[in-house]
């Protein structure tokens, strides 16, 4: 069964003070890993697709990595808009468009 | 436009009372999908539709219907709503090829509470 985990579950920052978000999952297969992000009372927002070990997506302050059995999002120098919850799905290689998705690292970035 | 529009933002039913919660997108995505997000779990896919008049169940489909009349609609009904029903519930919707490189278009959800 796929598993996805994220941690931490909450991330408190300084305004400036980059971190790294983590994703660790297990699956037969990798077929794409997905950051999105939450903010309080709305949908989640895409953010990054990731396809294979060594890949890179950069947005803003934001940018998602991916080795075999993780994901990292760093976040450099934050704002506090960037305060939101952040989650990570798989897709497993034969499993059709099934996303399971990982419960999310709550950031919050202080002035 | 719109994106996915999802009625009611909130909702209290008894048990055993029935329900459907609306999700309309104005997108033309041929894609939709209902999920279910409780604390400490990861959404949860409780019905898809990859078109009008074609569904198929997700990870957690019992104790919910659905149809896909049009390709701008997909309603969730509770027939008979249970406590365990009590979550926040979002609609989702894509098209082909953006669900493949999971890229999904949420509603802002629906908060559904079943005393």
């Amino acid at each position: 069964e796929d598993q996805v985990t994220q941690s931490p579950e909450a991330l408190r920052l300084q305004e400036g003070e980059s971190s790294s978000l983590n994703c660790s999952y297990t699956v037969s297969g990798l077929r794409g890993l997905f950051w999105y992000r939450q903010d309080p009372g709305k949908g989640p927002e895409f953010l990054f697709t990731l396809y294979s070990a060594g890949e890179e997506k950069e947005k803003e302050r934001l940018k998602a990595t991916l080795t075999k059995k993780e994901s990292f999002l760093h976040i450099t120098a934050p704002k506090p808009e960037d305060s939101a919850t952040y989650l990570c799905a798989v897709q497993e290689a034969g499993g059709g468009n099934k996303l399971t998705f990982g419960t999310g690292t709550q950031l919050k970035v202080e002035l | 436009n719109a994106g996915v529009t999802q009625t009611p933002k909130f909702q209290v039913l008894k048990t055993g009372q029935s329900m459907t919660l609306q999700c309309a997108q104005d997108m033309n995505h041929e894609y939709m999908s209902w999920y279910r997000q409780d604390p400490g779990m990861g959404l949860r896919l409780i019905h898809y539709s990859v078109g009008a008049g074609i569904t198929d169940q997700g990870e957690v489909p019992n104790g919910y219907n659905v149809s896909r009349s049009t390709t701008e609609d997909f309603p969730l009904r509770l027939l008979s709503a249970a406590p365990s029903q009590t979550s926040v519930y979002f609609c989702a919707s894509s098209t082909p090829d953006r669900v493949r490189t999971g890229e999904l278009f949420f509603g802002e959800g629906s908060r559904l509470t079943v005393l």
